[in-house]
């Protein structure tokens, strides 16, 4: 099956400063999300973007499909942003989501 | 748009007892899915339904496990008996349309379930 990779793993950041969460994919994909798990535990809903880019207020991500990955951008970063970013993809034909490990982010003041 | 809604959130039972996880879809999806997430395994899938009918049900772990969906808004996971190991987060999700070409998956709020 597909395999999924997302770094860094842990990623600690000061409030007001921007981070890349990346995601790697090792075969072509139709679809791609990316979500925050906060720590509430609840699963949100950022982007689905299995190609192109687009912009949310603070958060923007772009898939380069052809290249096989996704990258996750956070500018000015809030505690609020703190929690667990999660890329998942679909293959094919298939309607499994397939998750990566995550990036745990933890923003400080 | 109320989400996915999801019953109970906490669930706390003895090891043997029955499990019962509900799930409200949201109106006029077609497709639903059952998730687990525990720290060893991450968020794995369970099983699926398209228009009711479970497709896919590779992901459920043993026989003490089964999922209905008796109509398109309402579908239950069942653990029967319940053990120690089963203890995880729930997530019940769905999206429009049957195809995974282009709609994204809306996850409920979870249901975490201890079992002792």
């Amino acid at each position: 099956g597909i395999q999924v990779e997302q770094s860094p793993p842990d990623l600690i950041l000061q409030e007001g400063a921007n981070s890349t969460l990346r995601c790697n994919f090792s075969d072509s994909v139709n679809n791609l999300q990316w979500f925050h798990q906060n720590p509430w535990g609840q699963l949100i809903n950022l982007f689905y973007i299995p190609s192109g880019t687009k912009q949310n207020g603070r958060l923007s991500a772009t898939t380069v499909a052809t290249e096989r990955y996704s990258l996750l951008y956070i500018s000015s970063s809030q505690t609020t942003d703190s929690g667990v970013y999660f890329c998942a993809v679909i293959t094919g034909t298939a309607s499994k989501l397939t998750f990566g490990t995550g990036t745990r982010l933890q923003v400080t003041l | 748009d109320a989400g996915v809604i999801q019953s109970p959130r906490h669930e706390v039972t003895e090891m043997g007892q029955e499990v019962t996880l509900r799930c409200k879809p949201i109106s006029g999806h077609n497709s639903l899915f059952w998730y687990r997430q525990t720290m060893m395994r991450g968020l794995e899938l369970l099983i699926y339904f398209n228009n009711n009918v479970p497709i896919d049900d590779s992901g459920m772990p043993e026989d003490r496990f089964s999922a209905k969906m008796p109509n398109a808004s309402f579908s239950t996971l069942k653990i029967q008996p319940s053990e120690p190991r089963d203890s995880a987060v729930y997530f019940c999700a769905s999206r429009p349309g049957s195809s995974s070409y282009n709609s994204p998956l809306h996850f409920g709020n979870g249901t975490r379930l201890t079992v002792t």
